[in-house]
């Protein structure tokens, strides 16, 4: 059974710092997802993994992805407020999408 | 106009009742999904469709049933609704199949805006 694990599950940063989001999963998948929720609204996609290795940037937020290890990262960078949300990592395992629960990520001004 | 929406957006219903949510899209995709939101527990796959004719089991189905009326339709319903079905309910679509030439790009699910539902 595919497990998906996030860490931490809750995190309040200042702004200006870095942090990282690891997603562990507990069989092997070749894709993986990161999505993004504010509060109330729906999930709206960050990022697609697709192979070992991969890294993928947008703004502030760098993904990557580590296959052998079933490790992926979210990395923010330099974190402002407009970066407040929830993010999800996702795995595929036999065309199943399976979340983890999310982290809930606070940055104070 | 959105490509994913949900209808409806709130609903208040008895332990008991029947209740049908419905999902349409836009965006032309094969795959759809229904999942459910609960505090603290993400988000966890109910029934999930390739095709008109496929209907999969996620993994929390018990309690539900779905219903794909044509490509850009996939309604969830609940036979006999329990408080413990008081959650948020997303659908949820994307492209299909994996290819080496779309490398999966394309292939990130888009959700609709969610149906928030409450069972007494």
């Amino acid at each position: 059974e595919l497990k998906v694990e996030q860490n931490p599950l809750f995190l309040s940063m200042q702004e200006g710092k870095n942090y990282t989001i690891y997603c562990n999963y507990s069989t092997t998948s070749d894709r993986l997802y990161w999505y993004r929720q504010d509060p109330g609204k729906s999930l709206e996609s960050l990022f697609v993994l697709l192979s070992n290795g991969a890294v993928k940037q947008e703004g502030r937020l760098m993904a990557s992805l580590d296959t052998k290890a079933r490790l992926s990262t979210l990395h923010i960078t330099a974190a402002v407020h407009d970066l407040s949300a929830t993010y999800f990592c996702a795995v595929n395992r036999d065309d199943k999408i399976i979340f983890g629960k999310g982290t809930r990520l606070h940055i104070l001004p | 106009d959105a490509d994913v929406t949900q209808t409806p957006r709130n609903r208040i219903t008895k332990t008991g009742k029947r209740i049908m949510l419905e999902c349409s899209q836009t965006k032309g995709h094969d795959r759809m999904y229904w999942y459910r939101q609960d505090p603290g527990l993400g988000l966890r796959l109910i029934y999930y469709s390739f095709d008109v004719k496929d209907i999969n089991k996620g993994e929390i189905s018990d309690g539900y049933s779905v219903s794909r009326q044509a490509q850009a339709k996939f309604s969830l319903s609940l036979e006999s609704a329990i408080p413990n079905q008081t959650a948020l309910y997303f659908c949820a679509t994307s492209p299909g199949p994996y290819t080496v030439l779309n490398r999966g790009w394309q292939e990130t699910q888009y959700f609709g805006p969610g149906t928030r539902l409450l069972v007494l």
